[in-house]
């Protein structure tokens, strides 16, 4: 599986928008760039994803460099809510199975 | 509240002992999986099942179990554990041949500690 690179923890003030970096430079033509979240004590909840373009949903964005070797996931005004492990994972696009986390990154928000 | 329902949320057993964790999903997903959680770790792919068969074993030790009777329900055994088998146990779901990227849905997990 191909590799993502993301900081350790972050931390960001209430209703102050969140950029969360990930690098993959290895990313290959068909995976796809998809980001959950897991709260505390909870399981990971999808979050978005995205293949070249840059995506938007209710819940976040997600800006994709042209050659693909980084995105960013934007969250447009932190909540208390959003505090939580955020982890960027490539997935293959020929399958709709495996999905291997990384790390991810500690989200710290303040209020 | 998730739609994927894991019962119980948590175990505590022996290492003698068997036990069965319980994981329910009624999205209409032929994609099962069981994930194995420790603190402050990712998760850890253990299992995948499509169309009740097992698709994916990631060399999970033998004394994990899984069966999927039906499209809807998914469990793992556990027989003769180590408490380095202490951990969070999640289960997810998925469409299979829905749009690719099909996000997977998970429960809140099953917290074991095996004494």
């Amino acid at each position: 599986d191909a590799k993502t690179t993301q900081p350790n923890s972050m931390e960001s003030n209430e209703e102050e928008p969140v950029h969360l970096p990930c690098n993959h430079s290895t990313i290959s033509g068909t995976d796809y760039i998809h980001w959950y979240r897991q709260l505390p004590s909870q399981g990971p909840e999808y979050v978005i994803h995205g293949l070249t373009s840059n995506v938007n949903n209710r819940m976040a964005s997600l800006a994709i460099a042209e050659d693909r070797k980084s995105s960013t996931l934007i969250l447009h005004r932190a909540t208390l809510r959003d505090a939580a492990v955020y982890y960027c994972i490539l997935r293959f696009g020929g399958s709709n199975y495996k999905l291997t986390f990384g790390k991810g990154t500690l989200l710290t928000v303040n209020p | 509240d998730t739609e994927v329902t894991q019962t119980p949320k948590h175990l505590v057993m022996g290492m003698t002992n068997k036990k069965s964790l319980k994981c329910e999903q009624h999205m209409g997903h032929r994609a099962m999986y069981w994930y194995k959680q420790k603190a402050k770790k990712p998760p850890e792919l253990m299992f995948v099942y499509s169309y009740e068969k097992l698709s994916i074993n990631e060399s999970v030790p033998s004394r994990f179990s899984p069966e999927c009777p039906n499209s809807s329900l998914l469990n793992l055994h556990l027989h003769a554990l180590q408490p380095e088998d202490s951990a969070l146990y999640l289960c997810a779901s998925s469409q299979v041949k829905g749009p690719v990227g099909s996000p997977l849905h998970f429960g809140n997990g099953t917290r074991l500690t095996v004494t």
